[in-house]
């Protein structure tokens, strides 16, 4: 009921091109699914974040794409790039609760 | 902000010593919270406060671990006896409401 599905594991993508991760969640009562993004050695960083109130929020190339009546939700990158090679976790928290982490997603885009 | 700022960045211990983690949140932050992070279990949550109170500390492995927070701006994580099972990324994050977590750099613990 806790889990956030996360896939792929791992996902190579070529300059240009459009990078997808999928998540899928069980608790109807999450109501906050952030993305994270984690460069080697450093900590994770909030790359943006979306409530189900509406079905997709984007910032620059980065898209949240969010269907609640099938509880799952995807991050798209347009575009990528190099340095858009990192982990990318996906998260779910209900108000008032902790944070729950999917198991994370390596991208590597090659030029 | 300097954001959420941890020390020591790499810790490298002996198996049975105790070692103690520090995190300054960012100021004006409600919750803090301790994560770690290994390959095998991905990120996993130890324990989070809201307003300098533990409010759930369920992802604690064992009684080896203990953490406070003594005011808003100071968080400890000890561990007495480390263990090798313990080597891995700790980090230490806060929030000013639910959801928008900032993380620290992390410190790489190592128990040989």
């Amino acid at each position: 009921q806790q889990q956030v599905k996360q896939s792929p594991q791992s996902l190579i993508v070529q300059k240009g091109g459009i990078s997808i991760i999928n998540c899928a969640y069980e608790n109807t009562a999450f109501d906050y699914f952030p993305w994270y993004q984690q460069f080697p050695g450093k900590g994770p960083a909030l790359l943006i974040a979306i409530r189900p109130d509406v079905s997709e929020k984007k910032e620059g190339r980065f898209t949240i794409s969010f269907n609640k009546s099938a509880k799952q939700f995807s991050l798209h990158i347009m575009d990528s790039q190099p340095g858009d090679s990192a982990t990318y976790f996906c998260a779910a928290s209900a108000t008032g609760d902790k944070l729950i982490f999917g198991t994370g997603t390596r991208l590597q885009v090659f030029p | 902000d300097a954001g959420v700022i941890q020390s020591p960045r790499h810790e490298v211990t002996e198996m049975g010593q105790e070692v103690t983690l520090r995190c300054k949140p960012i100021s004006g932050h409600d919750y803090l919270f301790w994560y770690r992070q290994t390959m095998m279990r991905g990120l996993e949550l130890l324990i989070y406060f809201n307003n300098n109170v533990p409010i759930d500390d369920s992802g604690m492995p064992e009684d080896r671990f203990s953490a406070k927070m003594p005011n808003a701006s100071f968080s400890t994580l000890k561990i007495q006896p480390s263990e090798p099972r313990d080597s891995a990324v700790y980090f230490c994050a806060s929030s000013p409401s639910w959801g928008g977590a900032f993380f620290g750099q992390g410190t790489r613990l190592t128990v040989v």
